[in-house]
């Protein structure tokens, strides 16, 4: 039982390059969820979806493209990344009364 | 739009005296909200959900309760492994889940 786990864990991008991050979850959890975090800024919700096939706007959602093919996996794609990106995704998964969270993808572009 | 508003943003404590953090919010239809602990260079730690109006949930020497306009995490008797960065959510109808920018906490020996 791994929980939730993150591929990869950093990450150094050009801009203008294009990279997708892996959220794994082996709970049967429903929801799941992509966050970046800054300092100062707190967790920011990029996208996030409620089942399998679906996926829905956060706050924060430009620059940023998700799927839910399967329920166990939730795909964050970044199509051309800018400096702007450069943070910490964290993924995280639940049910109606818990949520668990990865161990985070620090991502840099230059 | 969703709110969470966490006060203080630091909370510099001795070893035994307690404390509350708080987090004020305004959601379009709550389903829950979570409290969440946080460590450098880590991902959140998930501590309680709270349901409804005066539910309080404990854990060791934190306890979490509710009104309908804010969460209180209340700290007892804190211990130096105590300091983390805490963190509030609350999940609305449509199963978002925003989040307040943290009370971070430092608990000296």
């Amino acid at each position: 039982n791994a929980g939730v786990t993150q591929t990869p864990k950093f990450r150094v991008l050009k801009t203008g390059q294009s990279m997708t991050l892996l959220c794994a979850q082996d709970m049967n959890h429903e929801y799941m969820y992509w966050y970046r975090q800054d300092p100062g800024m707190g967790l920011r919700l990029i996208h996030y979806s409620v089942g399998e096939g679906t996926t829905a706007k956060g706050e924060v959602p430009d620059g940023y493209n998700v799927s839910r093919l399967k329920k166990q996996n939730f795909l964050l794609g970044l199509e051309s990344a800018a400096p702007s990106q450069t943070s910490v995704y964290f993924c995280a998964s639940g049910s109606y009364n818990e949520q668990f969270f990865g161990p985070g993808t620090r991502l840099t572009v230059l | 739009e969703d709110q969470v508003t966490q006060s203080p943003e630091a909370l510099r404590l001795q070893e035994g005296e307690s404390s509350s953090l708080n987090c004020s919010y305004t959601v379009s239809g709550l389903r829950g909200l979570f409290w969440y602990r946080q460590d450098p260079g880590k991902g959140p730690e998930f501590l309680f959900t709270l349901y409804s109006a005066g539910e309080e949930k404990e854990k060791e020497r934190l306890k979490a309760t509710l009104t309908k306009k804010e969460s209180f995490l209340h700290i007892t008797a804190p211990k130096p492994e105590d300091s983390a960065t805490y963190l509030c959510a609350v999940q609305a109808n449509d199963y978002k889940l925003s989040f307040g920018a943290g009370t971070t906490v430092t608990v000296r020996a």
